[in-house]
């Protein structure tokens, strides 16, 4: 069990440029989960999928924050024409969904800095 | 909608003295309840939840939490303060009819003087 990955830890970017994040979870958790945290805020949900599929996403979630898990096994959340306002720790967490009980694994996050 | 409130943005104990983290929630359904942790420049680690059964539980490192359904309360608890407790603390609620999302509080930091 290597535990959840997360690529990259830190990323700086300019504002309207295009950033991508990587989640590995662990390997046998079918439910992978995104969330978002800023400074003196708890997690707040982006998205979560269980296998491939998307169940549900955020209705704070902007058109520009897009995810994906193609194959049922690692992540990617990407955020087009970034703002200041997206800069934030991107966390995420993955658990085996046997029934709806199970707690989450989190990474340590890849923080994002829009300057 | 659900939400969880933790009323107390920091607590102060001196070490072997017990202590409380608050945490009281909202949901629609039945709640599932955790605690997580999270240290400096670490991820979130989970520390215990209720689920159904027994309203005392018992998780890591000495740690338990009392569910009360009337107060809608979920406080965290250890008998005796170790200065290694000192961390974040975040409470978590999931509707049990809603298998995706849980919802954090803003978390409660908790420091442990020696």
């Amino acid at each position: 069990d290597t535990g959840v990955s997360q690529n990259p830890r830190h990323k700086i970017t300019k504002r309207g440029q295009n950033v991508t994040f990587r989640c590995d979870p662990i390997s046998e958790h079918n439910r992978l989960y995104w969330y978002r945290q800023t400074l003196g805020q708890g997690p707040e949900f982006l998205t979560y999928f269980q296998n491939e599929a998307q169940l549900e996403k955020s209705r704070l979630l902007s058109d520009r924050f897009s995810a994906e898990r193609p194959k049922g096994s690692f992540s990617t959340l990407e955020i087009q024409r970034t703002e200041q306002g997206d800069s934030a720790m991107y966390l995420c967490a993955s658990s085996l969904a046997v029934d709806n009980t199970g707690e989450l694994f989190f990474g340590e996050g890849s923080r994002l800095t829009v300057l | 909608a659900q939400s969880v409130a933790q009323p107390e943005d920091q607590v102060n104990v001196a070490e072997g003295n017990p202590l409380t983290v608050k945490c009281t929630y909202s949901v629609s359904g039945n709640p599932y309840l955790f605690w997580y942790v999270q240290y400096p420049n670490r991820g979130l680690q989970f520390l215990l939840k209720y689920i159904t059964g027994d309203n005392l539980v018992k998780g890591s490192y000495g740690f338990e939490a009392e569910f009360n359904k009337s107060q809608t309360s979920f406080h965290l608890k250890k008998p005796s303060a170790l200065v290694s407790d000192s961390a974040l603390y975040f409470c978590a609620v999931r509707d049990s009819t809603n298998a995706g999302k849980s919802t954090f509080g803003d978390g409660t930091t908790l420091t442990v003087k020696p």
